[in-house]
């Protein structure tokens, strides 16, 4: 099994909708869960972390995680065509790197 | 800041050429990382450097991949010789160890021919 697992997608949903995004993991020492933003030929860039069980809620965007279930999500409400991206899981426990998921192509449909 | 700077942003080569990418990372973060992006494969971690000291290299697919950091300011990855199959985005990241996680540059998308 691995370390994070992310759907590929692609997901494509209209203008407006919520979205979903979510991930798995099997290391239970993780302790900071971050999501990563990618536009078209740019590199990832932090979008918001969360430290911890819990939501952490910024503008539009919600993180979510269960740390019973080894499960984060990503939520993003009233979605824009500026929001369609590759969105990237990440965990990290401070002692060791980063772990990464493969990434959610994100489609929002005008 | 002007952030973590990579160069070139695009190289085409032919096989069996030497190619080299180079990074600058923020000033002041003490880790540098690199990576390559395939839509197969995702983000694969190559190398990674913790005040200019290669801590782990185990993503680094062949001898063929090597990678230095001669001093804080500078990193250089490079294949020698390249094949088809190093077709990919190579980004570098660099950290300072904090929960704001890792800054990415913007990639040097490598094609070999």
């Amino acid at each position: 099994q691995k370390e994070v697992e992310q759907d590929p997608g692609p997901l494509s949903v209209p203008e407006g909708a919520i979205v979903s995004l979510n991930c798995t993991y099997s290391n239970s020492a993780f302790q900071y869960f971050m999501w990563y933003r990618q536009y078209s030929r740019k590199g990832p860039e932090l979008l918001m972390y969360t430290y911890s069980s819990g939501n952490k809620e910024d503008g539009r965007f919600t993180a979510q995680v269960d740390k019973s279930s080894k499960y984060i999500s990503l939520f993003i409400r009233d979605s824009q065509p500026s929001d369609s991206a590759t969105y990237l899981c990440a965990m990290w426990n401070r002692d060791d790197k980063i772990i990464f998921g493969k990434g959610t192509r994100l489609h929002i449909l005008p | 800041d002007a952030g973590v700077i990579q160069s070139p942003r695009h190289e085409v080569t032919e096989m069996g050429q030497e190619v080299t990418l180079r990074c600058k990372p923020i000033s002041g973060h003490n880790s540098l990382f690199w990576y390559r992006q395939t839509m197969m494969r995702g983000l694969e971690l190559l190398i990674y450097f913790n005040n200019n000291v290669p801590i782990d290299d185990s993503g680094m697919p062949e001898d063929r991949f090597s990678a230095k950091m001669p001093n804080a300011s500078f990193s250089t990855l490079k294949i020698q010789p390249s094949e088809p199959r190093d077709s990919a985005v190579y980004f570098c990241a660099s950290s300072s160890g904090t929960v704001y996680g890792y800054t990415f540059g913007s990639g040097t998308r490598l094609t070999v021919v």
